[in-house]
């Protein structure tokens, strides 16, 4: 079946521009995770969603990262008032709960000018 | 929180031969400790995961141990080829909390 699929592959901006990212879990996963892999890092935890419980935001960097799921399937990630140190891939995971294998998109590669 | 500390961050070796990258854990309650490849431009796959309450699992060239006492987690792949070069990243997570928290990966670069 299909994987997570992500939206735009890549997206350049300029400084102080806000962005949306897209994230399609897989059909049925009732978990979605977005990470951030700044250049020749590893994965960092930006925020989780699980069913209809409040999401887990303790990863997210500033209050100029928010994130929403609609309909417990599609996610939408929003940084606002980019910055350069925004620049990073992003990555969206889903899984069918606690510690089970979390399957990840190929992420969208975000550049700020 | 939980700390994962991978070694080493680069890793050359001949096609055919082994490889071994080993990472640490700081939680004992750490419970899920999955292993993820990432090639160029490309999302992570999971190739192979443990869980603690074995010590080893093996899926024909690729095997994990785990040794819960010393908080250490291996990936080992025999008879490498070309394509197993990329990037490897370890993980681990506690039950009840399903984020993962990633070493910093290894580059394996297998030269035919």
């Amino acid at each position: 079946g299909a994987g997570v699929s992500q939206s735009p592959s890549n997206k350049v901006t300029e400084k102080g521009k806000d962005v949306e990212l897209r994230c399609d879990p897989i059909s049925g996963h009732t978990a979605l995770y977005w990470y951030r892999q700044s250049l020749g890092q590893g994965l960092e935890f930006l925020i989780y969603f699980q069913g209809n419980s409040a999401p887990d935001k303790s990863g997210l960097p500033s209050d100029r990262f928010s994130a929403e799921r609609t309909g417990g399937s599609v996610s939408t990630l929003t940084i606002q008032r980019t910055q350069q140190e925004d620049s990073a891939v992003y990555l969206c995971a889903s899984n069918t709960g606690d510690n089970q294998p979390q399957h990840f998109g190929d992420g969208t590669r975000l550049s700020i000018l | 929180g939980e700390n994962v500390e991978q070694h080493p961050s680069t890793l050359s070796v001949q096609e055919g031969d082994s490889a071994v990258i080993k990472c640490t854990y700081s939680d004992s309650a750490s419970n899920y400790f999955p292993w993820y490849k990432q090639e160029l431009g490309k999302g992570p796959q999971l190739i192979i995961d443990i869980r603690s309450n074995v010590g080893e699992k093996k899926d024909q060239r690729i095997a994990v141990t785990l040794n819960k006492t010393a908080k250490h987690f291996s990936l080992h792949i025999t008879e490498t080829q070309p394509e197993d070069s990329a990037v490897y990243f370890c993980a681990a997570s506690i039950t009840g909390y399903s984020t993962l928290t990633f070493g910093k990966g290894t580059m394996l670069l297998v030269s035919p």
